[in-house]
């Protein structure tokens, strides 16, 4: 049974800092990860996808990895804002029609 | 990309009562499933709205409780019958516009609903 984990499960740092947010899984089977934005009460943003056969993923200020022998994947955000203060969920592809979260990172970026 | 809308955005409901959870996409989708977000945790896949026969439910899930609908390729239900305080918590519409392993999941802005 496929199992995500995310740590850690809060983090605060300030403005302009790089980050990294890590994802685990036990399955190296997996089709695909999907890297989630959560704001509060809301629902969730795509913000990367990463197919099995690719090792990274890019866009604007977000950069993906994905190592599937070793079943982690990282979510590297470049000089942090407080806009991105928000909870980022790591979703793995086990199946082709299910996925299966991880408990998710609360960001805040201090000002 | 798909865009996803559902209604209500949130409601207060009183035990023992329903509720009907509806989700519409702006575009023809596939696959089409709802997910609970318990407070604080993240999200559990309730079922596969699956178009024109039964929803596929997950372990811990029933069509009793939570009966589904999906009468067309943009369009589903969700019910949350028989409500009790255990059963708040956001409800989301996700879709994935086909049947591929390689597609993305999209979300929709999710229902809150808070049984009292």
């Amino acid at each position: 049974k496929q199992e995500v984990t995310q740590i850690p499960a809060a983090l605060s740092v300030p403005e302009g800092e790089n980050l990294v947010l890590n994802c685990s899984f036990t399955d190296s089977a997996i089709y695909n990860l999907q890297w989630f934005r959560q704001d509060p009460g809301k629902g969730l943003t795509s913000l990367l996808l990463i197919q099995s056969s690719q090792r990274e993923q890019t866009s604007g200020r977000l950069n993906a990895s994905l190592d599937k022998s070793s079943g982690r994947s990282t979510l590297y955000i470049a000089a942090s804002q407080p806009g991105d203060s928000a909870t980022y969920l790591c979703a793995v592809r086990s199946s082709a029609s299910k996925i299966i979260f991880g408990s998710g990172t609360r960001l805040s970026i201090r000002p | 990309s798909a865009v996803i809308s559902q209604k209500p955005s949130r409601d207060i409901c009183q035990r023992g009562t329903s509720l009907t959870i509806q989700c519409q996409v702006d575009s023809q989708v596939t696959m089409m499933f709802w997910y609970r977000q318990q407070p604080g945790q993240s999200l559990t896949l309730i079922a596969t709205a699956n178009q024109g026969s039964e929803a596929t439910y997950e372990s811990g899930f029933v069509i009793d409780k939570f009966p589904i609908s999906r009468p067309n390729l943009t369009f589903s239900t969700l019910t949350v019958s028989n409500m009790s305080p255990e059963d708040s918590s956001i409800y989301l519409c996700s879709v994935q516009n086909t049947g591929g392993s390689t597609d993305t999941q999209y979300f929709g802005p999710g229902t809150r609903l808070t049984v009292l």
